[in-house]
């Protein structure tokens, strides 16, 4: 069974572009987490997704942010326009039911210049 | 509010010493705790949980943690340490019910010294 996997590995990009990275959870888990871990802090929580919907999304740093999930399967991550504090390692996680142990994907690694 | 305090950002010991990472939590209900493991270059790991059932928790690789609600301490404990142990330990909390978002602490990097 694959697991979670994340695109890109890495992105190196300039304050003020956009970038949108991609989560496909493992098959059949309706539920998809995203994480970030900016350097030197603790990974912190962004949004929660079941299957289409958002069921959380009180981590999400600002309106520059835009996660999506439609049709209940992969999810992108939208940052637009990024700023230098975006910069860190950004995980997927995905379960396949709300309690049921997280399954995380091995990051993107966002730097902005 | 939940968090979680990791003690000591880096944890170095001998190959065959005794492995003990450090973490207290604070959270207003009975939570669920976790220990993450990440190797280099790879995601995060599950190495154990605790979900209300037996305090002390077995995990993979020759790990365990206690849970002692009257220290708010799950810490993790491994009695002989290996090379390949060497990594990034991070302890997690959640609420359970509805809320299933992890709260992390700051991470424990381990070496393990030949």
């Amino acid at each position: 069974e694959a697991g979670v996997t994340q695109f890109p590995s890495h992105s190196v990009i300039e304050k003020g572009q956009t970038v949108t990275l991609r989560c496909d959870p493992i098959s059949g888990h309706d539920n998809l987490y995203w994480y970030r871990r900016v350097m030197g802090k603790e990974i912190k929580f962004l949004l929660h997704f079941v299957k289409e919907s958002k069921q959380d999304e009180s981590g999400m740093p600002n309106n520059r942010f835009l996660a999506e999930r439609t049709g209940g399967t992969y999810s992108t991550l939208k940052v637009q326009p990024a700023e230098l504090e975006d910069s860190g390692v950004y995980f997927c996680a995905s379960s396949q039911d709300t309690a049921d142990t997280q399954y995380f994907g091995p990051g993107t690694r966002l730097t902005v210049l | 509010a939940q968090s979680v305090t990791q003690l000591g950002s880096h944890v170095s010991v001998s190959e065959g010493a005794l492995v003990l990472l450090r973490c207290n939590y604070s959270s207003s209900v009975p939570p669920y705790l976790f220990w993450y493991v990440q190797y280099p270059n790879q995601g995060l790991q599950l190495l154990l949980k605790y979900t209300s059932a037996a305090t002390l928790v077995k995990g993979i690789n020759g790990f365990e943690a206690e849970f002692k609600k009257s220290e708010t301490s799950f810490h993790l404990t491994k009695p002989s340490a290996h090379m390949s142990d060497a990594a990034e330990y991070f302890c997690a909390v959640s609420r359970g019910g509805s809320n299933y978002k992890l709260t992390f602490g700051k991470g424990t990097l381990l070496t393990v010294n030949p």
